[in-house]
């Protein structure tokens, strides 16, 4: 079985300093890893995604996640928040057993941006 | 523009009346998606259709149908809707199994 933990529901930083969103995940099988974000009353958008190829991945709007397989960790950063950064944030693992995968959602990391 | 499209985008709805959500997609993906975003637990999958012609339950399914007749549409029903069914409920598709997920802006439902 396969779970993923948001380990902070809410974050706020101020516009300029770096961002950090903590997700852990548990998955009996090599999984693939994604973060999505959520702006209000928006559907939600793909940032990054983890396959197993190089542990450092790159996103979109600066953001970045690196996945460590010893904490069972994919956190995601920023070096610099920008005001149109506010939103939330979810992690997600998908376990690559079948045809298609079958997504698990965190509950979410809301972040407020503060001038 | 290329996307997922739903309808209605926001519905009061009386309890125990049928309701018929709609997602329709022009990217000719094979898999498409309903989930439920409810505060405090993410998105839960209620429905699936890894191609025109076949479904599956997902997580929560109770409550819901959906049909895939063609690769492009992708309607939910509840048949009798109830209060627990207050939610926020969007669409996706990907192509195929791949994890990456488009996502319509989301069906708000209240039922009372």
């Amino acid at each position: 079985a396969q779970s993923v933990t948001q380990l902070d529901s809410h974050v706020s930083v101020s516009e300029g300093t770096p961002v950090l969103l903590r997700c852990n995940y548990s998955s009996s099988y090599s999984p693939s890893l994604f973060w999505y974000v959520q702006h209000p009353n928006k559907g939600l958008q793909l940032l990054l995604k983890y396959t197993s190829a190089a542990t450092l991945v790159k996103g979109i709007n600066g953001f970045e996640a690196e996945f460590k397989k010893s904490e069972t960790s994919f956190h995601l950063t920023k070096p610099s928040a920008h005001m149109s950064d506010a939103a939330e944030y979810f992690c997600v693992v998908i376990v690559t057993t079948d045809s298609w995968g079958k997504l698990q959602f965190g509950a979410g990391t809301q972040v407020v941006v503060t001038p | 523009i290329a996307g997922i499209t739903q309808a209605p985008t926001s519905q009061i709805l009386a309890a125990g009346r049928r309701m018929t959500l709609r997602c329709t997609q022009d990217m000719r993906h094979n898999a498409m998606y309903w989930y439920r975003q409810d505060l405090g637990l993410g998105l839960r999958l209620i429905h699936y259709s890894n191609t025109a012609g076949t479904t599956g339950k997902g997580e929560v399914p109770d409550g819901y149908s959906v049909s895939r007749a063609n690769t492009d549409d992708f309607p939910l029903t509840l048949a009798s809707a109830v209060p627990s069914q207050t939610s926020v409920y969007f669409c996706a598709s990907s192509e195929g199994g791949t994890g990456e997920l488009f996502f319509g802006e989301g069906s708000r439902l209240t039922v009372l």
